[in-house]
């Protein structure tokens, strides 16, 4: 059964916000959010990761309720070219841990 | 380097054919994945080697053989594919103790006549 769930797909005006929304409610104390992103005809690319606290850095941002069954990726200052397919993946952060993608959400930013 | 190196970019085998994929990565990295991707799906994961070594195989058919020789080379043997085996195949790499950050190459796109 898939660990999380994204919307299919999503739209944003270039230079707005993208807010990409995820649910994972049956994740468990010692795993983390992953979110990668997968540009057309390329590999997928890290962007962030978190486990209970807000994360930034140089891409993104990952807000995580505080009851953990959801999160939020931000892009601040979306350009064309964000357009990709955005995963969210629930995993513990460990050698027995595995990289699973769901269905993920295709964003189209828009000019 | 924070390259994850596939070759070759593209590959067209017949069904007797064999032939090999190959992922190399230069960052130290201890854990390195196979995964393969149809058109329009997300990737799925095949094989995960872990310091060399075979942690996870996701109930991949026998026709396809991973080798890991040493902690940066990783390689993907065909062998008897069938045409539904066509896919674009990624390779990827991470810290051998941690997820945190899976670094992807292009992948190679193989068709199978």
């Amino acid at each position: 059964d898939a660990k999380t769930t994204q919307p299919p797909s999503m739209d944003c005006a270039e230079g707005r916000a993208a807010n990409l929304p995820c649910n994972h409610s049956t994740i468990s104390g010692n795993e983390y959010v992953y979110w990668y992103r997968q540009i057309h005809s390329q590999g997928p690319q890290y962007i962030i990761h978190g486990l209970k606290n807000n994360e930034t850095n140089e891409m993104a941002s990952l807000i995580i309720t505080e009851d953990r069954k959801s999160s939020t990726l931000i892009l601040p200052h979306a350009t064309l070219r964000d357009t990709a397919v955005y995963y969210c993946i629930v995993e513990r952060n460990n050698q027995g841990g595995k990289l699973i993608f769901g269905q993920g959400t295709e964003l189209s930013v828009k000019p | 380097d924070t390259e994850v190196t596939q070759t070759p970019k593209h590959l067209v085998m017949g069904m007797t054919n064999k032939k090999s994929l190959k992922c190399e990565q230069h960052m130290g990295h201890r854990a390195m994945y196979w995964y393969k991707q149809k058109a329009k799906k997300p990737p799925e994961l095949m094989f995960v080697y872990s310091y060399e070594k075979l942690s996870i195989n996701e109930s991949v058919p026998s026709r396809f053989s991973p080798e890991c020789p040493n902690s940066s080379l990783l390689n993907l043997h065909l062998h008897a594919l069938q045409p539904e085996d066509s896919a674009l195949y990624l390779c990827a790499s991470s810290h051998g103790d941690r997820l945190t950050e899976a670094f992807f190459g292009q992948g190679t796109r193989l068709t199978v006549v």
